[in-house]
């Protein structure tokens, strides 16, 4: 089974900052990983797709890259709604979807 | 508006049953694979059970693999979990998602609903 972490697992920052979250996966899963967001109580919602591709509606501060076992989330300007978990889940080993433990997005 | 809306958690006790319901809208449920993702209190998402468009393919979690039972009813646009031998570490919020479809496959779950909660306890 294919496994992902998550680093840092939480991290406080200010409004303004550029934030990097990282996932990297047990194996190689070509560009099959998506990042979502999720505040408290709530669902979680769907940012990046594909790695890289931007989900519809989603402001253009975030942004992911990556591919293989490594894969990055960026946050170039923190926004105060931006504090939040955010989780990665691969899907290349298709369907057995995974996803990471997450990374809470503290207020510093 | 696309909308899933989950129904049926709730308290039950250990080896108890419960169906859950997943209403979908706004879209042609019978063109989309579609999931049940859980979360423990506190705890991160946990991929549950995902079946195709057409429920030909059906796959489970070896978490509850023979006791969850996963179907759904593309003329009422609702997708099911029957949950059978319910154990404490079932107790979960539980989602419903749709599978982003490409290439006959998934790369992401772009619509999910609310949640329902199931707590398994004596």
């Amino acid at each position: 089974d294919i496994q992902l972490t998550q680093s840092p697992s939480f991290l406080s920052a200010s409004v303004g900052d550029r934030v990097t979250i990282t996932c990297r996966a047990s194996q190689g899963i070509s560009s099959y990983l998506a990042w979502y967001q999720q505040k408290p109580g709530k669902a979680p919602k769907l940012l990046i797709y594909a790695a890289s591709t931007l989900q519809s509606g989603v402001p253009s501060r975030f942004s992911g890259s990556g591919s293989g076992t490594e894969f990055t989330l960026t946050i170039s300007s923190l926004q105060p709604e931006d504090f939040a978990t955010y989780y990665c889940q691969q899907l290349n080993s298709y369907p057995l979807f995974t996803f990471g433990p997450g990374t809470k997005v503290d207020i510093k | 508006e696309v909308q899933l809306v989950e129904s049926g958690g709730g308290l039950v006790k250990p080896g108890g049953s419960l169906r859950l319901s997943c209403a979908a809208s706004g879209f042609t449920f019978s063109s989309y694979s579609m999931n049940w993702v859980r979360q423990a209190p506190g705890k991160g998402l946990e991929w549950v059970s995902s079946i195709s468009s057409s429920s030909s393919y059906i796959y489970y979690a070896d978490s509850v693999k023979g006791r969850f039972t996963i179907s759904r009813d593309n003329a009422k646009n609702s997708l099911y979990l029957q949950m059978n031998s319910l154990r404490a570490e079932d107790t979960a919020v539980y989602y419903c998602a749709r599978a982003r479809p490409v290439a006959g496959r998934s790369d992401a779950f772009d619509i999910w609903g609310q949640g329902t909660m199931v707590t398994v306890s004596s």
